[in-house]
């Protein structure tokens, strides 16, 4: 069964430094997704893509974040400069139209 | 009020109780409604859709009643494996954002 693969599972960073993290949608999926889970919280929108373009972002998504699809397979989401409250586990999900199927995430550490 | 609320949990039940979760959401035209359970630092699987008529799969059902923007996700005869937190969903419009609840743990007990 086709799934949503992130890479990779687990980053750690300083504060300040830039982190890209990377998914793999399912292949024949048309929208793709990005969340973050804050540990205790809930999980939390950031960012849908649509034929190659961003369809939607969240207040939480601003221009220190960025996404990518650099070929027909990948998608990236760019921290700039992270910061302590970036540390969370971020989850990539994809549908071919409705149900969305989630990645097993990336856990990020900022120090 | 919050987009999606659910009951606060943790339940706590014996192998083989029945278990129901309750679930609300605030805006009345959203479209598309779902059960995901999550595992401890996991990521959120899907259980079920959720539709007007109703449905179920095995051991679960769920409920959607729009008039009082109500979700409800039941299960029977509940195994040690059910041990998650379940999480109710909504989105606006297809290939939307999903807008999650807080999710209501669920320890079941031998």
């Amino acid at each position: 069964e086709p799934e949503v693969t992130q890479t990779p599972s687990h980053q750690v960073t300083q504060m300040g430094q830039e982190v890209i993290l990377r998914c793999v949608p399912i292949s024949n999926h048309l929208y793709f997704y990005w969340y973050r889970q804050i540990l205790g919280q809930k999980v939390e929108f950031l960012v849908s893509f649509y034929n190659n373009e961003i369809s939607e972002k969240s207040e939480i998504f601003d221009d220190q974040f960025s996404v990518e699809r650099p070929d027909g397979s990948n998608f990236t989401l760019k921290i700039r400069s992270t910061k302590l409250e970036d540390s969370a586990m971020y989850f990539c999900a994809s549908t071919p139209a409705d149900e969305q199927f989630f990645g097993p995430g990336t856990r990020l550490t900022v120090l | 009020r919050k987009e999606v609320e659910q009951d606060p949990g943790p339940f706590n039940v014996p192998e083989g109780a029945t278990v129901a979760f309750n679930c609300t959401y605030s805006n009345s035209a959203s479209q598309s409604f779902f059960w995901y359970r999550q595992d401890c630092r996991k990521e959120p699987k899907l259980l079920m859709s959720v539709y007007s008529s109703g449905n179920e799969d095995g051991r679960f059902t769920a409920q959607l009643n729009r008039a009082s923007q109500y979700i409800s996700l039941l299960i029977r005869d509940s195994k040690l494996s059910d041990s998650a937190t379940y999480l109710c969903v909504v989105n606006m419009v297809q290939g939307g954002k999903l807008i999650f609840g807080q999710g209501t743990e669920l320890s079941v007990k031998p």
